[in-house]
């Protein structure tokens, strides 16, 4: 059973460009959410989706920032015009509807870095 | 607004030596979780803690939550290398979907 997968792994991008972070979740999980982790800091929740629904993006920036989670494919972390600051390792994590107490799964990152 | 405050943030030990980490969360939660995080690495799950008085225990770590207090801690016994991480804790605030809220992580190092 493959866990959450997300690609790429790494991604470097120069300052003004788009940046694309996609996410699978696990097989048979339909809530999405991505979390961010500054160096030495813990992860910051961004935003959490069900399929073709944006559930509660508080954590988001207002600007350049976007997420998606089609009812097909992977939910894809859209960042226009990146800048330094949004150098960052980017956490997928996936569950499943009825688990409410459940933990959250996570990907292995995309780790962002901005020149 | 949800704080989650982790301490020590830094810790080197012996190994064989017992320490505890600590959890402190500033609202009313239900639940709270503990993670492991190897350097460049995912988060492991280690702990579901979901009421008040729960006590969970996996081999060398054990986690116990006081809701009355908005404390947990992380209790390690006769420390080993393989347990050099950063360990953090997520709580989730009372009645809200499944947005966690992660202390800053505490970065164990066990020293021969």
């Amino acid at each position: 059973n493959a866990g959450v997968m997300q690609n790429p792994r790494h991604l470097v991008r120069r300052r003004g460009q788009e940046a694309r972070l996609r996410c699978s979740p696990m097989k048979g999980h339909s809530h999405v959410y991505w979390y961010r982790q500054l160096p030495e800091e813990g992860l910051k929740f961004m935003v959490y989706l069900q399929k073709e629904n944006i559930i509660d993006e508080s954590g988001m920036p207002k600007e350049r920032f976007s997420a998606e989670f089609p009812k097909e494919g992977p939910s894809i972390l859209r960042i226009q015009q990146v800048v330094r600051g949004d150098s960052a390792a980017y956490f997928c994590a996936s569950s499943p509807v009825s688990s409410y107490n459940s933990p959250l799964h996570f990907g292995n990152g995309t780790r962002l870095t901005v020149t | 607004e949800l704080k989650v405050e982790q301490n020590p943030l830094f810790l080197s030990m012996q190994e064989g030596k017992n320490y505890t980490i600590y959890c402190n969360y500033s609202t009313t939660s239900d639940r709270l979780y503990w993670y492991r995080q190897d350097p460049g690495k995912s988060l492991e799950s280690l702990f579901v803690l979901l009421s008040n008085g729960a006590v969970k225990q996996e081999g060398r770590l054990m986690a116990s939550l006081d809701t009355k207090a908005r404390l947990s801690t992380l209790h390690i016994t006769a420390a080993v290398h393989d347990l050099s991480a950063t360990y953090f804790c997520a709580v989730v605030i009372a009645g809200s979907a499944r947005q966690l809220t992660f202390g800053s992580g505490t970065q164990l190092t066990v020293l021969p």
